[in-house]
């Protein structure tokens, strides 16, 4: 079974560009969950959506948006992009059976704003 | 709310040498706990996770770990580190519902011959 790909794997954007991220999550898991690591602040939860709905969210400002297709893959928006921003952005999914079910990630997305 | 507090950022060890990573954690909820490892330049990959069964959970690589609800900690552990086992482990911390991870801030593991 193939694991969570994430497309692209490296980006270079501009301050005030925009910039759009996908995850296609292992086949069969609904719930898909976006992740921001940097070498200040570590692995910090950006949202999760299962199902085409967002259903946790963390705490980041409004230009972090993300949405959820029927098929399960998921993208993430940043706009109006900030050196800040500048991070490794990984995928995870998960099967949601039992109580608890661990998360899959993919191999990320390096993006660079310069 | 839950947090988790790697209490060392770096650990060295001899190849062959056993292997202690330690983590606490703080979580209002019977939580779930993980560990995860990171190679560089690489994704997040699964070791190990302790879900209200068993205390001693054992996980890939040799890797395991035991949950003590008393001392509020997850320590993971190796017999014998092997060079491959160079990378950043992360320990994981989820409420019993949700799918939303708290990570702690790494502990770099260096392994020498």
């Amino acid at each position: 079974k193939a694991g969570v790909t994430q497309t692209p794997r490296y980006l270079i954007k501009t301050r005030g560009q925009q910039v759009t991220l996908s995850c296609s999550p292992i086949s069969g898991h609904r719930s898909v969950s976006w992740y921001q690591q940097t070498p200040g602040q570590g692995l910090q939860f950006l949202f999760e959506y299962f199902s085409e709905t967002q259903r946790n969210k963390g705490n980041f400002p409004g230009r972090f948006s993300g949405r959820q297709f029927s098929n399960s893959r998921s993208e993430m928006n940043v706009s109006t992009l900030e050196l800040g921003d500048s991070a490794l952005y990984l995928c995870a999914s998960s099967l949601e059976v039992g109580v608890s079910y661990e998360q899959y990630f993919g191999p990320g997305t390096r993006l660079t704003v310069t | 709310a839950q947090s988790v507090t790697q209490l060392d950022s770096h650990v060295s060890v001899s190849e062959g040498t056993p292997v202690l990573l330690r983590c606490n954690y703080s979580s209002s909820y019977s939580p779930s706990l993980f560990w995860y490892v990171q190679h560089p330049n690489k994704g997040l990959q699964l070791l190990l996770k302790y879900t209200s069964a068993a205390t001693l959970v054992k996980g890939i690589n040799g890797f395991e770990a035991e949950f003590k609800k008393s001392e509020t900690s997850f320590h993971l552990t190796k017999p014998s580190a092997h060079m491959s086992d160079a990378a950043e482990y992360f320990c994981v911390v989820k409420p019993g519902g949700g799918n939303k991870l708290t990570f702690g801030t790494g502990t770099q593991l260096k392994v020498e011959l």
